[in-house]
């Protein structure tokens, strides 16, 4: 079966500073890979995608399937980045996904 | 834009109800979902619907069933609650048709069981 892994729970970046969060999976076959973001008071929303290889509020992540990673990446954090995160998988044909169990981002000002 | 809306924000139960949680959705999708939103657990898929009448057990089933019977709507129930079914619950659809369609979101209802 497959699985995601979030290995941060909580992470703190200042402002201005560089942002990662990392996304490993497990998974045989070619998965695609998904981020979600939920900010306060507002429903999960999706971020952005691997397939489709573009840019979201200055976001990007790349899939490493030698790293078997997903991480995402921000060279600048502005305060209002500072949201929930969840990195999630859907193998090929399955409309289900699998989520890891997230990261709470806070940018200290 | 789709809307996937729940009924409740929040709703406070005894322990041993039955409890009905209800999502719609107003774009014809053909996928809709239940998850369990805890804190350092993520997400969990509680049960799955492809189809009008048809489900599908996610990971975490025990102790809830679910009923559509029409396609824009998907029922989430606890047959009799408990207190560790106290959690944010969140509906989902997607369209269907293959990959690459992401999940929307509803709000959420955050259940508690007293």
């Amino acid at each position: 079966a497959q699985r995601v892994t979030q290995p941060e729970k909580l992470l703190s970046v200042f402002k201005g500073a560089p942002v990662e969060l990392k996304c490993n999976y497990s998974y045989s076959g070619s998965p695609e890979l998904f981020w979600y973001v939920q900010y306060s008071r507002q429903r999960l929303q999706l971020l952005l995608r691997h397939i489709s290889r573009e840019s979201i509020k200055g976001f990007t992540a790349d899939l490493n399937k030698g790293e078997t990673s997903f991480h995402l990446k921000k060279p600048f954090a502005q305060e209002e980045d500072s949201a929930m995160y969840y990195c999630a998988l859907r193998t090929f044909g399955n409309e289900k996904l699998t989520f890891g169990t997230g990261t709470r981002l806070t940018i200290i000002p | 834009d789709v809307k996937v809306t729940q009924s409740s924000r929040y709703l406070v139960k005894r322990t041993g109800e039955k409890v009905f949680l209800e999502c719609v959705q107003d774009m014809d999708h053909e996928n809709m979902f239940w998850y369990r939103q805890d804190p350092g657990l993520g997400l969990r898929l509680i049960y799955f619907s492809y189809d009008v009448k048809m489900k599908e057990k996610g990971d975490i089933p025990e102790g809830y069933s679910v009923s559509r019977e029409k396609k824009e709507r998907f029922s989430l129930i606890l047959e009799s609650a408990s207190t560790n079914q106290t959690s944010m619950y969140l509906c989902a659809s997607t369209p269907g048709g293959g990959a690459g369609q992401p999940q929307h979101f509803g709000d959420g209802t955050r259940l508690s069981i007293l």
